[in-house]
């Protein structure tokens, strides 16, 4: 287990498609959370996993946006009727504690809605 | 969690230290500094954390302040690969879920 893998790295999509991406966390974390980072700006927070219970969600996770983690292990995000403004890297990460240490974070998948 | 503020880009000679710098000045007592940076084209990359010791470990060390209300990060002798975006958080250590990484110091180090 080398790390927090996410697919696919790169998606373009027309503007009105479904998209899902898939996270596959470090097996022994049961955390697991999803970001989304748009050009020049750090990873803004959507959404969080312990388990498979999905316990917060940011105001910026639209009723376009689901998420899920079946059985607690990996996970998916769609989005629904895509827009441009959805043009984003989308990133996960898992993690063992809360504490704000030992994240670790995939490679994000690149969505580019046009 | 307390604001960050952190210089938008800094340069720095490969071999040198990197110094980065932080500014937290409404930290509270319980809320720690938590170190992330991220390479181009990945996901950030956790480098170290405190309270109020300064820490070290084999990738950097953390300087914080006295009044704890700015910290350093120090990478000793930095390498081209180093070359990457550093995020300075504070939040107390089981406050929620999300990190606040703002934009973050851009950092250049260059042959």
């Amino acid at each position: 287990d080398t790390g927090v893998s996410q697919d696919p790295r790169h998606k373009i999509t027309k503007r009105g498609q479904n998209v899902t991406f898939r996270c596959d966390p470090i097996s022994e974390h049961n955390r697991l959370y999803w970001y989304r980072q748009t050009l020049g700006q750090g990873p803004e927070f959507l959404t969080y996993f312990q388990n498979e219970a999905q316990l917060e969600k940011s105001r910026l996770l639209s009723d376009r946006f689901s998420a899920e983690r079946p059985k607690g292990s990996f996970s998916t995000l769609e989005i629904q009727r895509t827009e441009q403004g959805d043009s984003a890297m989308y990133l996960c990460a898992s993690s063992l504690t809360e504490g704000g240490y030992g994240y670790t974070f995939g490679s994000g998948t690149r969505l580019t809605v046009v | 969690d307390a604001k960050t503020t952190q210089p938008p880009s800094m340069d720095c000679a490969e071999g040198r230290a990197a110094n980065l710098p932080c500014n937290h000045s409404t930290i509270s007592g319980n809320e720690y500094v938590y170190w992330y940076r991220q390479i181009h084209s990945q996901g950030p990359q956790y480098i170290i954390h405190g309270l109020k010791n300064n820490e070290t470990n084999e990738m950097a060390s953390l300087i914080i302040t006295e009044d704890r209300k700015s910290s350093t990060l120090i990478l000793p002798h930095a390498t081209l690969r180093d070359t990457a975006v550093y995020y300075c958080i504070v939040r107390a250590e089981n406050s929620g879920y999300a990190l606040n990484f703002g934009k973050g110091t851009s950092l250049l180090v260059t042959p």
